[in-house]
């Protein structure tokens, strides 16, 4: 089936630094969500880019379809940045049905 | 913003036992789904809906029921609950199309002893 692969599994950052995660998919004919899970458990959507680059504060996603990845780059660290990052893929057809990376565990220190 | 709510937020029952997952989204969306998430697993869909009545499955759909009794209401059935469905359940909601957004509860952890 389609499998999404991330990396790294987690990161230690310092506030301010940058950092940027990978995800790897299967699939060509997909789309790119990526996820923000944190620390107690609850999940926001932070972007969904089906191809090329998108920004949203200080998240830059970008998703090459025809190499079959994606990245997800945070300028400027913060605490409140610390959980989990999840990256998920899904076909181009109608409906949402995601197949889910494990995650990248980020955590940020002052 | 959307609201997906979830209940319970815990849940704790015995192997053997009956237990209802209950889901409830107040924009109207025609999607919903359940996903389970697992230590070393990825969310792993178990089954999801387009519209009231309608139940189509996911990815792991073994040992669990669903039902979409109305637009904003969806249910996980666990009938003979398993310690290998021990889990942390996800339900969540989007609109039609194929950039939407998913919306998610909260969760609910459930414990099956």
């Amino acid at each position: 089936g389609q499998q999404v692969q991330q990396s790294p599994a987690s990161l230690v950052l310092q506030e301010g630094e940058n950092a940027e995660l990978q995800c790897n998919f299967s699939s060509t004919a997909t789309r790119l969500q990526w996820f923000y899970q944190r620390p107690g458990g609850s999940l926001v959507s932070l972007l969904s880019n089906p191809s090329g680059t998108k920004h949203t504060g200080r998240l830059t996603s970008t998703t090459v379809t025809k190499e079959r990845r994606g990245s997800l780059h945070i300028s400027s660290s913060q605490i409140t940045d610390s959980g989990t990052y999840l990256c998920a893929m899904g076909p181009n057809s109608a409906g949402n049905k995601l197949t889910f990376g494990i995650g990248t565990r980020v955590l940020v220190r002052p | 913003e959307a609201a997906v709510t979830q209940s319970p937020r815990n849940k704790v029952t015995v192997t053997g036992g009956n237990v209802t997952l209950s889901c409830r989204q107040t924009n109207s969306h025609n999607y919903m789904y359940w996903y389970r998430q697992d230590t070393g697993h990825g969310l792993r869909l178990i089954h999801y809906s387009y519209g009231a009545g309608n139940l189509q499955i996911g990815d792991v759909p073994d040992g669990y029921k669903a039902t979409r009794t109305t637009q904003e209401d969806f249910f996980l059935l666990l009938e003979l609950a398993s310690p290998s469905q021990t889990s942390l359940y996800f339900c969540a909601s989007s609109e039609r199309g194929r950039q939407n957004t998913l919306y998610f509860g909260a969760g609910t952890r459930l414990s099956v002893l």
